[in-house]
């Protein structure tokens, strides 16, 4: 049963490039949610996606934008990146729709350094 | 504004005693608490949860118990083994029962168990 998988695991970036990171859930999940996590603090919600859409967004400017594909995987795609960006970046996906609480289950991180 | 706190960055226990690692929050409408557990190079990995209908859940050696009342909740492990040194994430969401919820993290607190 194969979990929440991210590519890449690393990835060195310049001022002012664009960057897209990619997500597959973890098998029978539907909705996948994106963090960033800055050195040393938990990880920041940026947004989350279920049936294609983004069903929920964190304080986090337009540069960052995403999508969900019919087969449920999702990219994050982040424009004109800052030397601010360089983070971990998480993927967690569950069971979304009105059915219970379900937790999230995190893949193991995209790092994102910018020089 | 952080919502979910966990004030103590870091606990030391020997090996075989309780682990108490303690979360506090202020958002009342946050009714789904969760915890992870993370090492170096991995992903939050889920350990166990409790939504705001109960005061206590527990698994194997991993309780949490929830106080509505103080807005605290706290994960305890007995008895501690040296693989549980990690760092552990308190995490808190308002879906309204549902799993349409952002999780909002803490710092986070590491836990060395020492043998």
């Amino acid at each position: 049963d194969a979990g929440v998988t991210q590519s890449p695991t690393h990835l060195i970036k310049t001022r002012g490039q664009q960057v897209t990171l990619r997500c597959s859930p973890k098998s029978g999940h539907d909705t996948v949610s994106w963090y960033q996590q800055a050195l040393g603090q938990g990880p920041q919600f940026i947004f989350q996606y279920y049936e294609e859409e983004e069903r929920q967004r964190g304080n986090f400017p337009d540069r960052f934008s995403g999508h969900q594909f019919p087969n449920y995987s999702s990219e994050l795609n982040v424009n004109a990146l800052l030397l601010g960006d360089s983070a971990l970046y998480l993927c967690a996906s569950s069971l979304g729709g009105t059915g219970r609480n379900q937790p999230q289950h995190f893949g193991d991180g995209t790092r994102l350094s910018i020089l | 504004d952080q919502q979910v706190k966990q004030n103590s960055p870091s606990l030391s226990v020997q090996e075989g005693r309780i682990s108490i690692l303690n979360c506090d929050y202020t958002n009342s409408m946050f009714d789904y608490f969760l915890w992870y557990k993370k090492y170096p190079a991995e992903g939050p990995t889920f350990l166990i949860s409790i939504s705001s209908i109960k005061d206590k859940n527990e698994d194997g050696r991993f309780t949490v118990f929830l106080n509505k009342s103080a807005k605290h909740l706290s994960l305890h492990i007995v008895p501690s083994q040296p693989g549980d040194s990690a760092v552990y994430f308190c995490a808190a969401s308002a879906g309204g029962g549902t799993s349409y919820g952002k999780l909002t993290f803490g710092q986070g607190t590491i836990l060395t168990v020492h043998p």
